[in-house]
């Protein structure tokens, strides 16, 4: 296993169509994250898995934005009637998981393009 | 929440130092990491420190936590233009937030 892998690398859409990331972990890491990025800023957390259990959720992921993990592997990332402002680049990332050191280790992203 | 903030660009000439600085609120981290993205890639973990150490040295970056003034910072010696790209300080709670990252440039 060669580290986290995200399809597809880019993505163009239109405004109002639907899109679906998906996610390969490390294969011994049971954590899983989505992160937004933006020009210029930083990762912006989105939600996480411990295994299939989505715990956390960020307020910035509005109900158009869901994701999954159903078998504690791969995990997809969907937005539902794309808008503008979705333009950003989803990162995604993997980590052991065990107590105190949750480094993590990242994919090199979908590039989504709002058009 | 968590609040991290650094600096914006530092730029350096080949050879030279670079020191990156960051602040953070939290506390109760027990580790804080350093990433770095060059152009168009995800993030790589370079190093972390342990929240109960002062200084972590690994080739040629060394890392200074300040604890007390939540103070983290990440030096590159002999810095290369390999080096250049922007560089996260990263607190974990549960999740992990990221400061809004430094640019460094390094002029040949």
């Amino acid at each position: 296993d060669t580290g986290v892998s995200q399809d597809p690398r880019h993505k163009i859409t239109k405004r109002g169509q639907n899109v679906t990331f998906r996610c390969d972990p490390i294969s011994e890491h049971n954590r899983l994250y989505w992160y937004r990025q933006t020009l210029g800023q930083g990762p912006e957390f989105l939600t996480y898995f411990q295994n299939e259990a989505q715990l956390e959720k960020s307020r910035l992921l509005s109900d158009r934005f869901s994701a999954e993990r159903p078998k504690g592997s791969f995990s997809t990332l969907e937005i539902q009637r794309t808008e503008q402002g979705d333009s950003a680049m989803y990162l995604c990332a993997s980590s052991p998981g065990t107590s105190g050191r949750i480094e993590q280790y990242f994919g090199p992203g979908t590039r989504l393009t709002v058009t | 929440g968590e609040d991290v903030e650094q600096s914006l660009f530092l730029s350096v000439r080949e050879g030279d130092s670079s020191v990156i600085n960051c602040t953070y609120t939290d506390s109760s981290s027990t580790y804080l990491y350093w990433y770095k993205q060059e152009p168009g890639a995800g993030l790589q973990l370079l190093t972390y420190i342990f929240s109960n150490m002062d200084m972590k040295q690994d080739q040629r970056l060394t890392v200074l936590l300040n604890k007390k003034d939540k103070h983290l910072s990440l030096r590159i010696a002999d810095t290369q233009t390999g080096d250049s790209a922007i560089y996260f300080c990263a607190v974990p709670d549960q999740k992990v937030t990221f400061g809004i990252g430094t640019k460094l440039q390094v002029i040949p």
